[in-house]
């Protein structure tokens, strides 16, 4: 069974950089088999995919066009977590951000953190 | 962008009920189309990969069938449940984009 036990604030000032971690329990971060993705939920914008990363002999990440010159995802392998960047939020960013594990990095979200409300107001 | 357009935006059913939710792609996709359920203050849960792949522990119940760009879901005697709301996902192309969601509630 995968856990994934999300971290990081519920309140970001306009302009600051929200941060969250993802820690994983029964799979790697660095996986053969496994990506890891960001995702949020708003009631204006529904459910959208933010990003992904995934660790075929070396790193690749991808990430929607709407975030994609100011978001960031690591992964730390020593504490087996991954973890997302968004510069700059707007109060366009509030939502409940999610991590999940993508299948195989094909597109599969089947498991999933417990997801955490952001609010961007100063 | 791969638009998905999910219909009814709502409905209300009665339990061994059968309903039908439907999931156009705005371009064709193939099979590259997932179903959530998604329960209040919950996470999505997924239901059903590839069109019509039952994920292990779903009932059988729910069908999933389509390709192209028409999907649709259904389920059959509605159980209390099911109640929530389904989001159809297309992995066809990056950005991945989900359906606006489908809430089932019961009469």
């Amino acid at each position: 069974q995968v856990l994934l036990q999300q971290s990081g604030p519920g309140l970001v000032k306009p302009s600051q950089t929200l941060s969250l971690t993802c820690a994983i329990s029964g799979d790697s971060v660095s996986s053969q088999t496994s990506g890891w993705v960001w995702i949020r939920q708003s009631p204006s914008r529904g459910l959208e995919w933010l990003g992904r990363a995934y660790f075929r002999a070396y790193w690749f990440k991808d990430f929607a066009y709407f975030v994609d010159s100011r978001m960031t995802i690591n992964a730390d392998t020593s504490k087996n977590v991954f973890s997302m960047e968004l510069k700059s939020v707007t109060p366009e960013d509030t939502a409940v951000y999610f991590c999940a594990r993508d299948v195989s990095a094909a597109g599969y979200f089947d498991f999933w953190g417990q997801g955490t409300r952001v609010t961007v107001s100063s | 962008d791969i638009q998905m357009t999910q219909s009814p935006s709502s409905l209300s059913a009665s339990e061994t009920d059968r309903v039908t939710i439907t999931c156009q792609a705005s371009q064709a996709i193939g099979i590259y189309l997932n179903w959530y359920q998604q329960k209040p203050g919950k996470a999505p849960k997924l239901l059903i990969s590839d069109a019509s792949t039952l994920e292990s522990g779903v009932p059988s119940r729910f069908n999933g069938s389509g390709s192209g760009t028409r999907f649709s879901l259904t389920i059959n005697s509605l159980q209390p449940e099911d109640f929530g709301t389904y989001f159809c996902q297309q992995f066809h192309g990056l950005p991945y984009s989900f359906g606006q969601g489908t809430t089932l509630d019961f009469k």
